[in-house]
C-alpha cells in the first residue's frame, strides 16, 4: 500500500495570497495524482487529475505540479470560498487507491 | 448531469451487516467504475471498493474478507455490502464515480452517514 503524505496539516492564510500545500507518496506514483476539495458537510469534489490536469469547471487559480513522489496543489489567489480541507489520491499502485491525511487552508 | 445518491440504514448493530445502495441517475451506468469510499468522523477518506459490469470488482485488502459490491444494471444500481461490523465502520459513506479518461472519482454522491452501535 502507498503511503500519501500531506503537509502542512494545517495553513493559515489571508484572502488573496498564495497556497502551496504539498503531497508527497512512498514510491513512485507517475503522475497518476489527484486533488480533491472538500468543504464542510459536503462530499469531497475533483480538482486536479494527472497531477496537473485541472477538472471540468475548475478555476484557473487551481495549479497542480509534480511527478514520482512529490506534489504540489497551488491556489494563486485565495478566494473566500477556498479555505476547506485538500486531500490527495495516488491511483497508480492498487488496490488500494490511497489518500494522503489532509490539509486544512483556514483564514487566518 | 450525472448524479449518486446513497440510500441505507443510518444505524447498524455491531456484528451485523451494513447495506448500502447508490442510484445513478442522468447518465450512462454501463463502462464505468463505480466505488465506495468511507470517512470516519473528523478523519480522511478510505477507499472500499469498485465494482464494474457484474464481474469485475476490486477491494481494499484491509477490507476484502468482509465486503461485496454487486451491481444491478437494470435498476443503475450498485451496492455495498459490509459483514461483521464494529464501532470503527462507523463513518460517512460515499458512491463515486472514476471518470471516462482518469482513475479519479469525478463525481460523488452527497454520502449518508452509518453509525454502528447496539
Amino acid at each position: 500500500e502507498i503511503v500519501m503524505t500531506q503537509s502542512p496539516a494545517t495553513l493559515s492564510l489571508s484572502p488573496g495570497e498564495r497556497a502551496t500545500l504539498s503531497c508527497r507518496a512512498g514510491q513512485s506514483v507517475r503522475t497518476d495524482l489527484a486533488w480533491y476539495q472538500q468543504k464542510p458537510g459536503q462530499a469531497p469534489s475533483l480538482l486536479i487529475y494527472g497531477a496537473s490536469t485541472r477538472a471540468t469547471g475548475v478555476p484557473a487559480r487551481f495549479s497542480g505540479s509534480g511527478s514520482g513522489t512529490d506534489f504540489t496543489l497551488t491556489i494563486s489567489s485565495l478566494q473566500s470560498e477556498d479555505f476547506a480541507l485538500y486531500y490527495c489520491q495516488q491511483y497508480n499502485n492498487w488496490p488500494p487507491y490511497t489518500f494522503g491525511q489532509g490539509t486544512k487552508l483556514e483564514i487566518k | 448531469q450525472v448524479q449518486l445518491q446513497e440510500s441505507g440504514p443510518g444505524l447498524v448493530k455491531p456484528s451485523e451487516t451494513l447495506s448500502l445502495t447508490c442510484t445513478v441517475s442522468g447518465g450512462s451506468f454501463s463502462g464505468y467504475y463505480w466505488s465506495w469510499l468511507r470517512q470516519p468522523p473528523g478523519k480522511g477518506l478510505e477507499w472500499i471498493g469498485y465494482v464494474q459490469y457484474s464481474v469485475n470488482t476490486n477491494y481494499s485488502p484491509s477490507l476484502k474478507s468482509r465486503v461485496t459490491i454487486s451491481v444491478d444494471t437494470s435498476k443503475s444500481q450498485f451496492s455495498l455490502r459490509l459483514n461483521s461490523v464494529t464501532a470503527a465502520d462507523t463513518a460517512m459513506y460515499y458512491c463515486a464515480r472514476e471518470g471516462a479518461v482518469t482513475p479519479a472519482f469525478d463525481i460523488w454522491g452527497q454520502g449518508t452517514m452509518v453509525t454502528v452501535s447496539s
